[in-house]
Protein backbone atom coordinates (compact mmCIF):
# COMPACT_ATOMS: atom_id res chain seq x y z
CA UNK A 1 0.00 0.00 0.00
CA UNK A 2 0.83 3.67 -0.18
CA UNK A 3 3.40 5.18 2.50
CA UNK A 4 4.48 8.57 4.14
CA UNK A 5 7.85 9.24 5.82
CA UNK A 6 8.34 12.84 6.85
CA UNK A 7 11.10 13.77 9.58
CA UNK A 8 10.48 13.72 12.85
CA UNK A 9 9.63 16.32 15.13
CA UNK A 10 9.70 18.86 17.13
CA UNK A 11 11.27 21.06 14.63
CA UNK A 12 12.73 24.75 16.73
CA UNK A 13 13.30 27.24 14.91
CA UNK A 14 13.69 31.40 15.27
CA UNK A 15 11.19 34.05 13.35
CA UNK A 16 12.99 34.56 9.98
CA UNK A 17 14.21 31.43 9.54
CA UNK A 18 14.19 29.54 6.66
CA UNK A 19 12.09 26.05 6.88
CA UNK A 20 12.45 22.70 5.10
CA UNK A 21 10.18 19.57 6.31
CA UNK A 22 11.38 16.64 4.22
CA UNK A 23 8.62 14.27 2.74
CA UNK A 24 9.24 11.23 0.95
CA UNK A 25 6.36 8.79 -0.63
CA UNK A 26 5.33 5.07 -1.95
CA UNK A 27 2.86 4.86 -4.37
CA UNK A 28 1.70 3.36 -7.42
CA UNK A 29 0.57 5.16 -10.28
CA UNK A 30 0.29 8.97 -10.43
CA UNK A 31 -0.33 9.54 -7.05
CA UNK A 32 -1.72 13.31 -5.77
CA UNK A 33 0.40 14.83 -2.65
CA UNK A 34 -0.58 17.32 -0.14
CA UNK A 35 0.85 19.10 3.23
CA UNK A 36 -1.40 19.62 5.70
CA UNK A 37 -1.43 21.53 8.59
CA UNK A 38 -2.82 21.06 11.91
CA UNK A 39 -3.17 24.00 14.76
CA UNK A 40 -3.57 23.22 18.55
CA UNK A 41 -6.87 21.56 19.37
CA UNK A 42 -8.18 21.99 15.53
CA UNK A 43 -8.81 19.91 12.54
CA UNK A 44 -6.37 19.71 9.62
CA UNK A 45 -6.18 22.46 7.14
CA UNK A 46 -5.16 22.03 3.28
CA UNK A 47 -2.04 23.98 3.09
CA UNK A 48 -0.89 22.84 -0.45
CA UNK A 49 -0.96 20.14 -2.98
CA UNK A 50 0.42 18.85 -6.39
CA UNK A 51 -1.41 16.37 -8.86
CA UNK A 52 1.69 15.59 -11.25
CA UNK A 53 5.03 15.35 -11.85
CA UNK A 54 7.17 18.64 -11.32
CA UNK A 55 4.28 20.45 -10.41
CA UNK A 56 4.95 23.63 -7.07
CA UNK A 57 2.03 23.77 -4.94
CA UNK A 58 2.34 27.42 -2.77
CA UNK A 59 0.49 28.64 -0.46
CA UNK A 60 1.12 31.57 2.37
CA UNK A 61 4.92 31.32 1.66
CA UNK A 62 5.22 27.69 1.37
CA UNK A 63 5.92 25.67 -1.18
CA UNK A 64 6.76 21.74 -2.19
CA UNK A 65 7.19 20.42 -5.46
CA UNK A 66 6.70 17.09 -7.03
CA UNK A 67 9.57 15.03 -7.51
CA UNK A 68 8.93 11.89 -9.10
CA UNK A 69 12.27 10.99 -9.78
CA UNK A 70 12.68 11.05 -6.26
CA UNK A 71 9.52 10.26 -4.59
CA UNK A 72 9.75 13.31 -2.66
CA UNK A 73 7.53 16.22 -1.87
CA UNK A 74 9.21 18.24 0.64
CA UNK A 75 7.84 21.23 2.24
CA UNK A 76 9.55 24.92 2.34
CA UNK A 77 9.31 28.89 3.72
CA UNK A 78 12.12 30.78 3.10
CA UNK A 79 10.68 33.32 6.62
CA UNK A 80 8.98 31.53 8.96
CA UNK A 81 6.59 33.12 11.73
CA UNK A 82 5.93 32.34 15.08
CA UNK A 83 2.24 31.86 13.89
CA UNK A 84 3.64 28.99 11.57
CA UNK A 85 3.80 26.78 15.16
CA UNK A 86 1.98 23.88 14.38
CA UNK A 87 2.03 20.25 13.30
CA UNK A 88 2.21 19.65 9.45
CA UNK A 89 1.52 16.41 7.33
CA UNK A 90 2.03 15.22 4.55
CA UNK A 91 -0.03 12.66 2.55
CA UNK A 92 -0.33 10.86 -0.66
CA UNK A 93 -3.54 9.95 -2.79
CA UNK A 94 -2.90 7.19 -4.69
CA UNK A 95 -6.32 6.79 -5.55
CA UNK A 96 -9.82 5.36 -4.50
CA UNK A 97 -9.38 8.93 -2.40
CA UNK A 98 -8.22 7.61 0.27
CA UNK A 99 -5.21 9.54 1.93
CA UNK A 100 -2.04 8.26 3.62
CA UNK A 101 -0.26 10.14 5.92
CA UNK A 102 2.90 10.44 7.83
CA UNK A 103 3.42 10.60 11.36
CA UNK A 104 3.66 14.82 11.42
CA UNK A 105 6.23 17.37 12.26
CA UNK A 106 5.56 19.71 15.14
CA UNK A 107 7.30 23.13 14.33
CA UNK A 108 8.25 25.53 16.42
CA UNK A 109 8.99 29.07 15.71
CA UNK A 110 10.24 31.16 18.31
CA UNK A 111 11.10 34.84 18.83
CA UNK B 1 -20.32 28.52 3.65
CA UNK B 2 -20.13 26.55 6.68
CA UNK B 3 -17.08 24.12 7.07
CA UNK B 4 -17.46 20.23 8.12
CA UNK B 5 -19.25 19.99 11.26
CA UNK B 6 -18.32 17.19 13.92
CA UNK B 7 -20.11 16.65 17.15
CA UNK B 8 -19.45 16.24 19.87
CA UNK B 9 -16.22 18.17 20.16
CA UNK B 10 -15.00 15.89 23.14
CA UNK B 11 -17.06 12.62 23.92
CA UNK B 12 -16.22 10.50 27.50
CA UNK B 13 -17.21 7.13 27.60
CA UNK B 14 -16.77 4.15 30.10
CA UNK B 15 -15.83 0.85 28.80
CA UNK B 16 -18.48 -0.97 27.18
CA UNK B 17 -20.67 1.45 26.27
CA UNK B 18 -21.33 2.80 23.01
CA UNK B 19 -19.97 6.19 21.17
CA UNK B 20 -21.85 8.00 18.51
CA UNK B 21 -19.84 10.69 16.33
CA UNK B 22 -21.45 12.48 13.84
CA UNK B 23 -20.90 14.37 10.81
CA UNK B 24 -21.92 16.90 8.43
CA UNK B 25 -20.17 17.36 5.02
CA UNK B 26 -19.90 20.99 3.74
CA UNK B 27 -22.98 22.15 1.76
CA UNK B 28 -22.70 20.05 -1.70
CA UNK B 29 -20.07 17.88 -0.74
CA UNK B 30 -21.62 14.19 -1.11
CA UNK B 31 -17.88 11.89 -0.10
CA UNK B 32 -17.50 11.57 2.99
CA UNK B 33 -14.49 9.97 5.22
CA UNK B 34 -13.51 9.10 8.70
CA UNK B 35 -10.12 9.06 9.95
CA UNK B 36 -8.35 8.31 13.29
CA UNK B 37 -5.53 10.07 14.92
CA UNK B 38 -4.11 7.95 17.72
CA UNK B 39 -1.46 10.18 20.25
CA UNK B 40 1.55 11.14 18.71
CA UNK B 41 0.90 9.40 15.11
CA UNK B 42 -0.64 10.85 12.17
CA UNK B 43 -4.31 9.87 10.46
CA UNK B 44 -5.00 6.68 9.56
CA UNK B 45 -7.78 6.34 7.46
CA UNK B 46 -10.95 4.43 8.25
CA UNK B 47 -14.02 4.61 5.73
CA UNK B 48 -15.26 6.46 2.53
CA UNK B 49 -18.62 6.76 2.03
CA UNK B 50 -21.27 8.42 0.22
CA UNK B 51 -24.77 9.14 0.58
CA UNK B 52 -26.22 5.59 1.19
CA UNK B 53 -23.20 3.58 0.29
CA UNK B 54 -19.84 2.46 1.95
CA UNK B 55 -17.28 2.73 -0.80
CA UNK B 56 -14.01 1.79 1.06
CA UNK B 57 -14.20 0.25 4.73
CA UNK B 58 -10.19 -1.61 4.19
CA UNK B 59 -9.48 0.85 7.18
CA UNK B 60 -12.16 -0.05 9.64
CA UNK B 61 -11.50 -2.47 12.59
CA UNK B 62 -13.83 -5.82 12.06
CA UNK B 63 -16.16 -5.74 14.90
CA UNK B 64 -17.47 -2.93 16.80
CA UNK B 65 -16.93 -0.05 14.10
CA UNK B 66 -19.65 0.69 11.93
CA UNK B 67 -20.21 3.99 9.50
CA UNK B 68 -23.21 5.42 7.75
CA UNK B 69 -24.10 7.82 5.89
CA UNK B 70 -27.66 7.93 5.04
CA UNK B 71 -29.87 9.82 2.43
CA UNK B 72 -31.13 12.34 4.61
CA UNK B 73 -28.91 13.48 7.91
CA UNK B 74 -25.52 13.45 9.02
CA UNK B 75 -22.88 10.70 8.70
CA UNK B 76 -22.51 8.65 11.73
CA UNK B 77 -19.17 6.40 13.47
CA UNK B 78 -20.53 4.41 15.63
CA UNK B 79 -18.47 2.58 18.01
CA UNK B 80 -19.58 -0.46 20.39
CA UNK B 81 -18.48 -1.88 23.71
CA UNK B 82 -15.56 0.56 23.57
CA UNK B 83 -12.26 -0.31 25.14
CA UNK B 84 -9.50 2.33 26.23
CA UNK B 85 -7.39 1.82 23.25
CA UNK B 86 -10.50 3.15 21.06
CA UNK B 87 -9.29 6.69 22.64
CA UNK B 88 -8.37 8.81 20.36
CA UNK B 89 -9.14 12.23 17.86
CA UNK B 90 -11.28 10.88 14.77
CA UNK B 91 -11.37 13.21 12.07
CA UNK B 92 -14.65 13.78 9.25
CA UNK B 93 -13.42 14.93 6.00
CA UNK B 94 -15.69 15.72 2.73
CA UNK B 95 -15.52 16.35 -0.70
CA UNK B 96 -17.47 17.31 -3.67
CA UNK B 97 -18.63 15.44 -6.52
CA UNK B 98 -16.15 16.75 -8.78
CA UNK B 99 -13.11 17.30 -7.09
CA UNK B 100 -12.74 13.99 -5.36
CA UNK B 101 -9.13 14.46 -4.11
CA UNK B 102 -9.21 17.38 -2.32
CA UNK B 103 -10.55 16.66 1.42
CA UNK B 104 -11.53 19.33 3.74
CA UNK B 105 -11.48 18.39 7.59
CA UNK B 106 -13.70 19.01 10.62
CA UNK B 107 -12.44 19.99 14.37
CA UNK B 108 -12.43 16.18 14.88
CA UNK B 109 -14.32 14.75 17.80
CA UNK B 110 -11.80 13.35 20.76
CA UNK B 111 -12.64 10.26 22.61
CA UNK B 112 -11.88 9.19 25.48
CA UNK B 113 -12.54 5.90 27.10
CA UNK B 114 -12.66 5.42 30.63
Amino acid sequence: GDSVTQMEGPVTLSEEAFLTINCTYTATGYPSLFWYVQYPGEGLQLLLKATKADDKGSNKGFEATYRKETTSFHLEKGSVQVSDSAVYFCAVEGGGNKLTFGTGTQLKVEL
Amino acid sequence: NAGVMQNPRHLVRRRGQEARLRCSPMKGHSHVYWYRQLPEEGLKFMVYLQKENIIDESGMPKERFSAEFPKEGPSILRIQQVVRGDSAAYFCASSPRDRDNEQFFGPGTRLTVL
